[in-house]
């Protein structure tokens, strides 16, 4: 199965920072890779699709880029509500993995 | 807006059978394939398996052969069993929607349901 391997586990910024999440690969996912916002409690929610299409009401802020193996979600500016766990998620090849996570804190 | 809503029992007993179902709001069920996704406590997301009205779906290898994902079209909701269910199985369990045609992803996803699995 292919592996995702997110990096940092923890990402420790401030409000109105840049936060710049990695998702690697261990085989070419070519752009089938999601990211998913993940809040205590709550359900997660899709972000983006396609390596770089955010999905629907999902705020500017948030862009996602790559191809591959290699992905990356950044958040522009960080809101107090942005500090939460973020996965990725392939859909190249099955089973359907997910990252470890990260969280932003 | 679509909403998922899911139940099912939170407690059960080694070797019992895990049975969760998830109503579908504001869409059909038809058109879109339906997943279970499972987090167990302090783990990362694990994907269960997914399947459409038709039964065409496909089943994580390592749950396959205790698991059965199936559709309920009339009441449109879909459901999960998983046998013989041991301590590894305690998760929150999430159901899904994947729309092949938009994004291919899962999404919305259901409020979560933590099912514990303890003698």
């Amino acid at each position: 199965e292919i592996v995702l391997t997110q990096s940092p586990a923890t990402l420790s910024l401030s409000p109105g920072e840049r936060a710049t999440l990695s998702c690697r690969a261990s085989q070419s996912v070519s752009n089938h890779l999601a990211w998913y916002q993940h809040r205590p409690g709550q359900a997660p929610r899709l972000l983006i699709y396609d390596a770089s299409n955010r999905a629907t009401d999902i705020p500017a802020r948030f862009s996602g880029s790559g191809s591959g193996t290699d992905f990356t979600l950044t958040i522009s500016r960080l809101e107090p509500e942005d500090f939460v766990v973020y996965y990725c998620q392939q859909r190249s090849d099955w089973p359907r993995t997910f990252g470890q996570g990260t969280k932003v804190e | 807006q679509v909403q998922l809503q899911q139940w099912g029992a939170g407690l059960l007993k080694p070797s019992e059978t895990l049975s969760l179902t998830c109503a579908i709001y504001g869409t059909s069920l038809t058109g879109y394939y339906w997943s279970w996704i499972r987090q167990p406590p302090g783990k990362g997301l694990e994907w269960i398996g997914e399947t459409n009205h038709r039964g065409s779906g496909t089943y994580n290898p390592s749950l396959k052969s205790r698991l059965t994902i199936s559709t309920d079209t009339p009441k449109n909701q879909f459901s999960l069993r998983l046998n013989s269910v041991t301590a590894a199985d305690t998760a929150v369990y999430y159901c899904a929607r994947i729309d092949i045609v938009a994004t291919n992803s899962f999404d919305p996803w259901g409020q979560g349901i933590l099912v514990t699995v303890s003698s």
